[in-house]
């Protein structure tokens, strides 16, 4: 166990569809990243945040965004949903900007 | 970015030394690799890193080269839970921030 919690672990909407995912990092950790990993692209870095603030940008569509709240919780949001969006979204976090990280257990979106 | 390459697969046997080489040719001094490992769908771990020195941890050990050209993660004592795909990355810095770029890693298979 990582202490890197992620909410829902499965989640299964349609196209066109709206979601959000959210993380919660280690005690302690002020960075949280968030990534995607589909079967033909392999594990893709998408955001980072780091006490609030975004640091560190990826390849993340403009319908995605997140954001990390005052508490240090972190949700990505998706939206216009497309079938190929349909991926493992993992969520890690580390205590500054090191390459150290703690990924959650992520979270399966199927989009249908 | 810095770009690694890994063999796509690799077998140990049980209780032997397993050994994954990974090729960071262009690599920049400022630029540390680093070593995860993803079990099936799991998130991924982190397992070490290292800058120019060899380290050692309670996982694992990393070589790097003098020229850190290349490194290689050796696992000491291979067990049947080692099997998993190993990534080796090398952290790069951007105009946004720190960036984590994952390859298709190699999967090592451990044989009974």
């Amino acid at each position: 166990d990582s202490g890197v919690t992620q909410t829902p672990k499965h989640l299964i909407t349609a196209t066109g569809q709206r979601v959000t995912l959210r993380c919660s990092p280690r005690s302690g950790d002020l960075s949280v990243y968030w990534y995607q990993q589909s079967l033909d692209q392999g594990l893709q870095f998408l955001i980072q945040y780091y006490n609030g603030e975004e640091r560190a940008k990826g390849n993340i569509l403009e319908r995605f965004s997140a954001q990390q709240f005052p508490d240090l919780h972190s949700e990505l949001n998706l939206s216009s949903l497309e079938l190929g969006d349909s991926a493992l979204y993992f969520c890690a976090s580390s205590v500054g900007t090191s390459g150290e990280q703690y990924f959650g257990p992520g979270t399966r979106l199927t989009v249908t | 970015d810095a770009k690694t390459t890994q063999p796509p697969s690799m077998d140990c046997a049980e209780g032997r030394a397993a050994n994954l080489p990974c090729n960071h040719s262009t690599i920049s001094g400022n630029e540390y690799v680093y070593w995860y490992r993803q079990i099936h769908s799991q998130g991924p771990q982190y397992i070490i890193h290292g800058l120019k020195n060899n380290e050692t941890n309670e996982m694992a050990s990393l070589i790097i080269t003098e020229d850190r050209k290349s490194s290689t993660l050796i696992l000491p004592h291979a067990t049947l839970r080692d099997t998993a795909v190993y990534y080796c990355i090398v952290r790069s810095w951007d105009n946004y921030g720190q960036n984590f770029v994952f390859g298709p890693g190699t999967r090592l298979s451990v044989l009974p």
